[in-house]
């Protein structure tokens, strides 16, 4: 199964900061990677799709970027509400796999 | 809006079977598979398979080939997962989550089913 790498498993950030999250895939898989956002007790939420794609009503200072082996989670301005654990998902090999979570805590 | 509702939290003994149904709402539901997706506690999620609502079609993670069965019933727009001879290690959040294919993005999730498997 291709491995997805998530350093750190956490971050600290005050509001306002710009954060990014780094995501490494064990062999390349193009643009197939996908970012969600999870809060506790709730569903996973997707963020991005196909490395760069916006899903429908996610706030734009959200973006992702990346291709082949290593991508990019941004969030431009953290808000209080994105306080949360963010995973990466690659979909290019069966099974899909998931990397092990960065959690973005308050500084 | 699109929705997927699950079925109650369960509490298995290892040994046993589980199912958990996924209603959905919102959407034409033979448009899309359904995949399912587990999260042990303190874990990242793991991927369990797909299956096609409009024609029945599978595709099970090769972790739980021969131990789980996903089906749907579009009389009731619902889909099942049935995972048996459970084990401690099966205690997870199962998620249902609307999925076009097995290879694209996952949205939106079920809010979940709790099941702990514990003598």
């Amino acid at each position: 199964d291709i491995q997805m790498t998530q350093p750190p498993s956490s971050l600290s950030a005050s509001v306002g900061d710009r954060v990014t999250i780094p995501c490494r895939a064990s062999q390349s898989i193009s643009h197939y990677l996908n970012w969600y956002q999870q809060k506790p007790g709730k569903a996973p939420k997707l963020l991005i799709y196909a490395a760069s794609n916006l899903q429908s009503g996610v706030p734009s200072r959200f973006s992702g970027s990346g291709s082949g082996t290593d991508f990019t989670l941004t969030i431009s301005s953290l808000q209080p509400e994105d306080f949360a654990t963010y995973y990466c998902q690659q979909s290019y090999y069966t099974p899909p796999t998931f990397g092990g979570g960065t959690k973005v805590e308050i500084k | 809006q699109v929705q997927l509702g699950q079925s109650g939290a369960e509490m298995k003994k290892p040994g046993a079977s589980v199912k958990v149904s996924c209603k959905a709402s919102g959407y034409t539901f033979a448009s899309y598979g359904i995949s399912w997706v587990r999260q042990a506690p303190g874990q990242g999620p793991e991927w369990m398979g797909w299956i096609s609502v409009y024609n029945g079609n599978t595709n099970y993670a090769q972790k739980f080939q021969g131990r789980v069965t996903m089906t749907t019933d579009t009389s009731t727009n619902t889909a099942y997962m049935e995972l048996r001879s459970l084990r401690s290690d099966d205690t997870a959040v199962y998620y249902c989550a609307r999925a076009t294919n097995v290879d694209t993005a996952m949205e939106p999730w079920g809010q979940g089913t709790l099941v702990t498997v514990s003598s």
